[in-house]
């Protein structure tokens, strides 16, 4: 049992880049989100979705872009990497509102 | 609103009891508590719902005060595993859960 998988787990891009960040579950959990984590901060909501086909934004959505196409899935796509966007990134999955959030590992992107 | 944790930091020895306070200006649905410690995700610890009862296994629990919407977590006779950074995550109706600061635990032996 995997649970939430994120990769990867390191990425460094230049400014200007674009790129996917994966996440993958195989709990059958119809909520999943995308965080941000920031030094000395505690974790800050990008999009979340409550299942297939439906995706909204959270507290800091721009410069990103989700889609949920599958249950499992909910990739995180970086349009146009700028430094702000250094973070450690975490996608998390729960079955709904009233239960815990399960977490990945997590990816430490750097944008130079 | 980010919920207010308190206190930033507490450092304990071992054997010690902890108390971690979450605050909100909103009325709340529910209240999330995660622990995260250095380099790894939050896991999650307890969730306490409106309406819900108080919440605990062993020597960790949780209360929910409504009508004050406050939370805290309690650390009873603290391990040096319990050591990390504690945030709470507060929700007022829906799934988007807005979180607080973090409290940094430090267990001593």
């Amino acid at each position: 049992n995997a649970g939430v998988t994120q990769t990867p787990k390191f990425q460094v891009l230049k400014t200007g880049q674009s790129m996917t960040l994966q996440c993958a579950q195989d709990m059958n959990h119809e909520y999943m989100s995308w965080y941000r984590q920031d030094p000395g901060m505690g974790l800050r909501l990008i999009h979340y979705s409550v299942g297939a086909g439906i995706t909204d934004q959270g507290e800091v959505p721009n410069g990103y872009n989700v889609s949920r196409s599958t249950t499992e899935d909910f990739p995180l796509r970086l349009l146009s990497a700028a430094p702000s966007q250094t973070s450690v990134y975490f996608c998390a999955s729960s079955v709904d509102s009233n239960y815990g959030y399960t977490f990945g590992s997590g990816t430490r992107l750097t944008v130079v | 609103q980010q919920p207010v944790q308190s206190p930033q930091a507490v450092i304990l020895r071992e054997g010690e009891d902890a108390v971690i306070n979450c605050s909100s200006s909103k009325a709340l649905y529910s209240v999330h508590w995660y622990r995260q410690k250095h380099g790894e995700a939050p896991v999650f610890l307890m969730i306490l719902l409106k309406g819900g009862e108080q919440k605990g296994h062993e020597k960790i629990s949780a209360s929910f005060n409504e009508k004050k919407q406050q939370s805290s977590l309690y650390l009873t006779a603290s391990q040096l595993s319990y050591s990390g950074t504690y945030f709470c995550g507060t929700s007022e109706s829906n799934y988007q859960l807005i979180w607080g600061a973090g409290t940094k635990l430090i267990i001593k032996p």
